[in-house]
């Protein structure tokens, strides 16, 4: 079965410092990759995509999530965060059931001021 | 200009009762979803309706029926609440093209509480 996991349940920043979130999937097929984020008590908002050609994508807000085929990974990364960053961000993966989303169980960013 | 819209935002509740949860979409998007969100923030898939078929079902008990009016709307009927169902709902929509499944746009969620 496809699996999505996010290595961090917690992470905690303080503005300027650099972001990894990491997130490595379980599915040896073809795979669209996405990275959504949670602001407090609002909905999922799309961060980035991945569907297919260069594994280097850039997202919205200064986002960017690298696709390493061989390590089944896809890690956020922004390389300054700002206090406004302080969300639940998702990772999910769409594999051969076209449409069905299997999510990540979430990191939560805390940055401070 | 909301593009996928849910009422109600809250719902509070008893167990043993019947709720419905209703979902919009202004996009033109030819998909719905519902996705369970528990309070650990794990997020589920739980249907998809395309066109108004039901084209994924997952693992959900049948007092959970959703129903599709036509493309724009997916409702999301529960019979009997328990303790457990208790969690934010969120819509979705997206357009299937030909190369499948475009990106999910997402609902601001319902947050249900059954006491």
């Amino acid at each position: 079965a496809q699996s999505v996991s996010q290595h961090n349940h917690h992470v905690i920043l303080s503005e300027a410092a650099s972001l990894e979130l990491g997130c490595n999937y379980s599915y040896g097929g073809t795979v669209n990759l996405f990275w959504y984020v949670q602001y407090p008590g609002q909905h999922l908002q799309l961060l980035l995509k991945y569907f297919s050609g260069d594994p280097l994508v850039k997202g919205i807000k200064g986002f960017e999530a690298e696709f390493i085929k061989s390590k089944f990974s896809f890690n956020l990364r922004k390389p300054s965060v700002q206090w406004s960053d302080t969300a639940e961000y998702f990772c999910a993966v769409e594999g051969n059931q076209g449409g069905k989303l299997i999510f990540g169980q979430g990191t939560e960013l805390s940055v401070k001021p | 200009d909301t593009a996928v819209s849910q009422t109600p935002k809250y719902l509070v509740t008893q167990m043993g009762n019947d709720k419905s949860i209703k979902c919009e979409q202004n996009l033109g998007h030819d998909t719905m979803y519902w996705y369970k969100q528990d309070s650990k923030k794990f997020l589920k898939i739980m249907f998809s309706y395309n066109n108004k078929e039901l084209i994924i079902n997952e693992t959900v008990p049948n007092r959970f029926s959703p129903k599709s009016p036509d493309k724009a709307h997916l409702n999301l009927h529960i019979n009997s609440l328990e303790l457990g169902d208790s969690a934010v709902y969120f819509c979705a929509s997206s357009l299937l093209v030909s190369g499948g499944f475009e990106t999910q746009y997402f609902g601001p969620g319902t947050r249900l509480l059954v006491l």
